[in-house]
């Protein structure tokens, strides 16, 4: 059965500073969504990583996928409150059009 | 021009009652899904759909029964309210083929059961 962990949970982090999310799973994919959620919203696409080192960036998110290590990483730079929000990773369990295996999320509240 | 449409975006009921909930996607995708996000925003998948037929099937009890007019069309009918139904309902949708492309959400539908 697929798992797929993230950490921390909760991270409440002041303007300016960086930090890391992490995302693990359990069993082999090649197929790691990241995806941010705003409080009684739905789910936005951030990036989609597709193979082992893909590393993506957008404005101050940089993503990345490391196949191998079953582990993915959503850096923040120089954060700003409007990055405060739920992400969430998620797993492809299979060939592409199956569903995705959620971590928990992450609930990043940026302070001033 | 909303790419997955969900309705309704709101739905208070009494337990024990039955309701629906419906999903349609404009985007051209083979594949829909239904996920269930609880209290504490964890989201597990509930059913998968291709081409109008069931694939997954989640352990998901079976007052919650989904249907598929068309490919364009995945509705969600449940039987016999609880209160813990009550959790926000999302349908998403991807294309068939491995593409490099994500699933797509729908608003949600927020469900409480009273």
């Amino acid at each position: 059965e697929l798992k797929v962990e993230q950490n921390p949970l909760f991270l409440s982090m002041q303007e300016g500073k960086n930090y890391t999310i992490y995302c693990n799973y359990s069993t082999t994919s090649d197929r790691l969504y990241w995806y941010r959620q705003d409080p009684g919203k739905s789910l936005e696409s951030l990036f989609v990583l597709l193979s082992n080192g893909a590393v993506k960036q957008e404005g101050r998110l940089m993503a990345s996928l490391d196949t191998k290590a079953r582990l993915s990483t959503l850096h923040i730079t120089a954060a700003v409150h409007d990055l405060s929000a739920t992400y969430f990773c998620a797993v492809d369990m299979g060939s592409g059009n199956t569903p995705l295996v959620f971590g928990k999320g992450t609930r990043l509240s940026v302070i001033a | 021009d909303t790419a997955v449409s969900q309705t309704p975006k709101y739905l208070v009921t009494q337990m024990g009652n039955d309701k629906s909930i419906k999903c349609e996607q404009n985007l051209g995708h083979d594949t829909m899904y239904w996920y269930k996000q609880d209290s504490k925003k964890f989201l597990k998948i509930m059913f998968s759909y291709n081409n109008k037929e069931l694939i997954i099937n989640e352990t998901v009890p079976n007052r919650f029964s989904p249907k598929s007019p068309d490919k364009a069309h995945l509705n969600l009918h449940i039987n016999s309210l609880e209160l813990g139904d009550s959790a926000v309902y999302f349908c998403a949708s991807s294309p068939q083929v491995r593409a490099q492309e994500t699933q797509y959400f729908g608003p949600g539908t927020r469900l409480l059961v009273l």
